[in-house]
C-alpha cells in the first residue's frame, strides 16, 4: 500500500517558537493533503485541506495565520505552528490522497506529537 | 451537514469471541463511502474496511465485516474471532463528494480480554 511519512515523530519546543512538521507521500503523488489534530482520547479533527500549488482551505475555527500549510509539491506538505503555546500541544496527523476528487483512498501518516513547554 | 455517530465509547470482548461496533451517520447525498479505521496505541490510522453506498452487498475483509443498512443510515462493524491485536480505537468515517474529506465519529475503544 501507499506510504505517508511524517517528520518529526515527536517534537518539544518552547513557548513562542515556531515548529515545522513535514508530511511526505513516498510512493505516490498526492494532489490533496489533509492535516488533522487529535487530542488525547478524542477523534481526529480536520484542520485544513490543501491541493498542490494552491492555498490551503482551513476549517472553521482554525487560525490560518497560526497554522501555516504549504503544499509546494506533489509529495510534500508542511504544517508550521507559529508562535506555539502550550495549548497547541497535540498530536498532528497528515493524510494524503492521490486524486483531487472522488474517494481515492486517504493514506495516513504516523503522526507527530507536539509538546510546547 | 454530514455527521457520524458512534454511541459506544468503550467495548470489551473475550478473545476468540465476536463483537459488533455501532455507527450511524447522517447525509443528504445518495452516493458516498463509509469506512472503519483502526488506531492502535501506535496511533497509526489503519483502514479496516470500506463500503460503497451504491453496493447492496456488505463488505467483508477476513474477520471483519459490516452490516450496512442504507435506509437506516447504519454501518456497524463485526469482528469475528477477536484477537489481542484487535485492541484499539475504532473510528467510523463517512466520505461524501460534496465534502471532499472524511468525517470521523468520536471512536470506540475496544478491549480484548485473554
Amino acid at each position: 500500500g501507499a506510504v505517508v511519512s511524517q517528520h518529526p515523530s515527536w517534537v518539544i519546543c518552547k513557548s513562542g517558537t515556531s515548529v515545522k512538521i513535514e508530511c511526505r507521500s513516498l510512493d505516490f503523488q498526492a494532489t490533496t493533503m489533509f492535516w488533522y489534530r487529535q487530542f488525547p482520547k478524542q477523534s481526529l479533527m480536520l484542520m485544513a485541506t490543501s491541493n498542490e500549488g494552491s492555498k490551503a482551505t482551513y476549517e472553521q475555527g482554525v487560525e490560518k495565520d497560526k497554522f501555516l500549510i504549504n503544499h509546494a509539491s506533489l509529495t510534500l506538505s508542511t504544517l508550521t505552528v507559529t508562535s506555539a503555546h502550550p495549548e497547541d500541544s497535540s498530536f498532528y496527523i497528515c493524510s494524503a490522497r492521490a486524486g483531487l476528487t472522488g474517494v481515492g483512498e486517504q493514506y495516513f501518516g504516523p503522526g507527530t506529537r507536539l509538546t510546547v513547554t | 451537514a454530514q455527521t457520524v455517530t458512534q454511541s459506544q465509547p468503550e467495548m470489551s470482548v473475550q478473545e476468540a469471541e465476536t463483537v459488533t461496533l455501532s455507527c450511524t451517520y447522517d447525509t443528504s447525498e445518495s452516493d458516498y463511502y463509509l469506512f472503519w479505521y483502526k488506531q492502535p496505541p501506535s496511533r497509526q490510522m489503519i483502514l479496516v474496511i470500506r463500503q460503497e453506498a451504491y453496493k447492496q452487498q456488505n463488505a467483508t475483509e477476513n474477520r471483519f465485516s459490516v452490516n450496512f443498512q442504507k435506509a437506516a443510515k447504519s454501518f456497524s462493524l463485526k469482528i469475528s474471532d477477536s484477537q489481542l491485536g484487535d485492541a484499539a480505537m475504532y473510528f467510523c468515517a463517512h466520505y461524501g463528494g460534496s465534502q471532499g474529506n472524511l468525517i470521523f465519529g468520536k471512536g470506540t475503544k475496544l478491549s480484548v480480554k485473554p
